[in-house]
């Protein structure tokens, strides 16, 4: 059962653009989301979850029940935001991630 | 610093060998997991384990199996081998509600 889509496999988008990364679930329960980014050669780690409602190197994330979305939005990309992006859905205790998608940020 | 540790970064085996993949963490975590990442699919969970010698499927297990016998460490073993399991594979420890899942550098398996 697909429980987390992310539609976009490539997003490419010029220095200064802002930045949609969409991500919609399927859960009938009350859901945990997270933002997970890996850099080229580096290790997949957090970037945001829901619950906090933080701002994380200017991206932000709203969970929206209505739309069963979660999408990571940032007014103005930057050159180190390329990177690959997936979208988590925690049940219990399993983590549950999307497709990814991959970020260019086009200088 | 939290650490998750993947023995080798890199692995060439054969087809029917038996691999083992080793993951030790040191943050004193119960939940551990293993993914695969490929291309266009994601991350998808093999196997997890939230104890000591405790183990549940994910949703691909098949041509795999598990071993935690300490709590720290988190073994993925490919009984043998095939083509179709060359990938990356990734460990990840869970403190539980409230905590990220901490990843390692993940292990990229070629099988030839």
């Amino acid at each position: 059962a697909q429980r987390v889509t992310q539609p976009e496999k490539l997003l490419s988008v010029f220095k200064g653009a802002p930045v949609e990364l969409k991500c919609n679930y399927s859960y009938s329960g009350s859901p945990e989301l997270f933002w997970y980014v890996q850099y080229s050669r580096q290790r997949l780690q957090l970037l945001l979850r829901h619950i906090s409602r933080e701002s994380i190197k200017g991206f932000t994330a709203d969970l929206n029940k209505g739309e069963t979305s979660f999408h990571l939005k940032k007014p103005f990309a930057q050159e180190e935001d390329s990177a690959m992006y997936y979208c988590a859905l925690l049940t219990g205790n399993q983590f549950y991630f999307g497709t990814g998608t991959s970020l260019t940020v086009i200088p | 610093d939290v650490k998750v540790t993947q023995s080798s970064r890199y692995l060439v085996k054969r087809t029917g060998e038996k691999v083992f993949l080793e993951c030790v963490q040191d943050m004193d975590h119960e939940n551990m997991f293993w993914y695969r990442q490929d291309p266009g699919l994601g991350l998808r969970l093999i196997y997890f384990s939230y104890d000591v010698k405790m183990k549940e499927k994910g949703d691909i297990p098949e041509g795999y199996s598990v071993s935690r016998e300490k709590k720290e460490r988190f073994s993925l073993i490919l009984e043998s081998a095939s083509t179709n399991q060359t990938s990356m594979y990734l460990c990840a420890g869970w403190g539980g509600i409230n905590s990220p899942l901490h990843f390692g550098n993940g292990t990229r398996l070629t099988v030839t």
